[in-house]
């Protein structure tokens, strides 16, 4: 199984800070990587797939890329509402895996 | 407007099992591929299995591999996920998600809670 080591696991951020999580593939997944937020009691929420691609009404402050076996979310400017918990998934190769997840907290 | 509906939550008694079903509501029940990936409290995501319902063979990760069973009715556009031997590290929220669409859309999830 591809392992996804994601980094860092919990961080404290401020309103209008640039925050970045990275995922790291155990081997390469071209870019079959799909970033999620995930609030308390609701359902993940896709952000970026294709390593890159904004979701459709996804707020442009969020970002991604890599590609291969390195994988960086960005959002450039930490607003109240995305604190939250942040996932990354390769489902590039049998069986899909996801990172442990990154609980972004306010500082 | 397309949407996966999974059915309510459940209690089960160790060593039981527990089937959870996920409905495509709207657009084409064979364009749908069902993936179920479960969260305990507190926890993580984890990807189970999936089935892809045009092939019909199901996939499972290997810790799941011979207590999950992932099948899909076209008949009903269905999927659904039954996962046996039942112990309370299994008490979850269980999600259904498409992943032909690269896990766009996702059910709104099932709580299973195993209890004695």
């Amino acid at each position: 199984d591809i392992q996804m080591t994601q980094s860092p696991s919990a961080m404290s951020a401020s309103v209008g800070d640039r925050v970045t999580i990275t995922c790291r593939a155990s081997q390469g997944i071209s870019n079959y990587l799909v970033w999620f937020q995930q609030k308390p009691g609701k359902v993940p929420k896709r952000l970026i797939f294709a390593a890159s691609s904004l979701q459709f009404g996804v707020p442009s402050r969020f970002s991604g890329s890599g590609s291969g076996t390195e994988f960086t979310l960005t959002i450039s400017s930490l607003q109240p509402e995305d604190f939250a918990t942040y996932y990354c998934l390769q489902h590039n190769s049998y069986p899909p895996t996801f990172g442990r997840g990154t609980k972004v907290e306010i500082k | 407007q397309v949407q996966l509906v999974q059915s309510g939550a459940e209690v089960k008694k160790p060593g039981s099992s527990v089937k959870v079903s996920c409905k495509a509501s709207g657009g084409t029940f064979n364009r749908y591929a069902f993936s179920w990936v479960r969260q305990a409290p507190g926890q993580g995501l984890e990807w189970m299995g999936g089935i892809i319902p045009i092939i019909g063979s199901a996939n499972y990760t290997q810790k799941f591999q011979g207590r999950v069973t992932i099948t899909a009715d076209e008949s009903t556009g269905t999927a659904y996920m039954e996962l046996s031997s039942l112990r309370s590290e299994d008490t979850a929220v269980y999600y259904c998600a498409d992943h032909y669409g690269d896990y766009s859309l996702w059910g709104r999830g099932t709580l299973v809670t195993v209890s004695s």
